[in-house]
């Protein structure tokens, strides 16, 4: 299985809007709406921010939202705060054979 | 509430056996797809199985393929991961997480159990 693919690191100042992208294949993003997004900061286990591809489990921040277009998926997280600093990690459906595959992670600093 | 405790984890050599337990409260155990994934020291996040509501149906990622089986006891609210002829490279803390689905979406997830698998 294949991971999906993410920035290594994005950064932003706080109050601004940050995207992270994660690029799959035709096999993967491209064919199920089945992408979730998670944040994980250290030490800790990963908590669900989005799932479906745009939609925020009860209590997640609605600064969270998620989006697809093609073969990627996108992650923004608007109005930054320093608590948002976390790694961010999606995942995908990857159908039959492949199962679940995760993007490789992204470290999202805010300055 | 809703918890995952996992239990069993360790160093072990490699070629090695080790299993792993999950315990599981706070909802109806029988009715969830459960997964383990894992991450390893320093990396990523990588899925490793998936079981059914009622075990019937099971996948494993293609590094554990036929060394790794997963299991649950929904009698005891219990899920298993049984890992033989372990390998460095399984080395990493292993999270049980509770999915809406076969696909994922994991809403629930375990603290993790450290396995580290070293001569």
């Amino acid at each position: 299985q294949s991971a999906l693919t993410q920035p290594a690191s994005v950064s932003g100042s706080p109050g601004q809007s940050i995207t992270i992208s994660c690029t799959g294949t035709n096999n993967d993003i491209g064919s199920h709406n089945l992408v979730s997004w998670y944040q994980q900061h250290p030490d800790k286990a990963p908590k669900l921010i989005i799932y479906e591809v745009n939609n925020r489990p009860s209590g997640v921040s609605n600064r969270y939202s998620g989006s697809k277009s093609g073969n990627t998926a996108s992650l923004t997280i608007s109005g930054l705060q320093a608590e948002d600093e976390s790694d961010y990690y999606c995942c995908s459906y990857g159908g039959r054979g492949t199962y679940v595959v995760f993007g490789g992670g992204t470290k999202l600093t805010v300055l | 509430e809703v918890q995952l405790v996992e239990s069993g984890g360790g160093f072990i050599q490699p070629g090695g056996s080790l299993r792993l337990s999950c315990a599981a409260s706070g909802f109806t155990f029988s009715s969830y797809w459960m997964h383990w994934v894992r991450q390893a020291p320093g990396k990523g996040l990588e899925w490793v199985s998936r079981i059914s509501g009622d075990g019937s149906s099971t996948s494993h990622a293609d590094s554990v393929k036929g060394r790794f089986t997963i299991s649950r006891d929904n009698a005891k609210n219990t899920l298993f991961l049984q890992m033989n002829s372990l390998r460095a490279e399984d080395t990493a803390v292993y999270y049980c997480a509770r999915g809406s689905g076969y696909y994922g979406d994991f809403d629930y997830w375990g603290q993790g159990t450290l396995v580290t698998a070293s001569s």
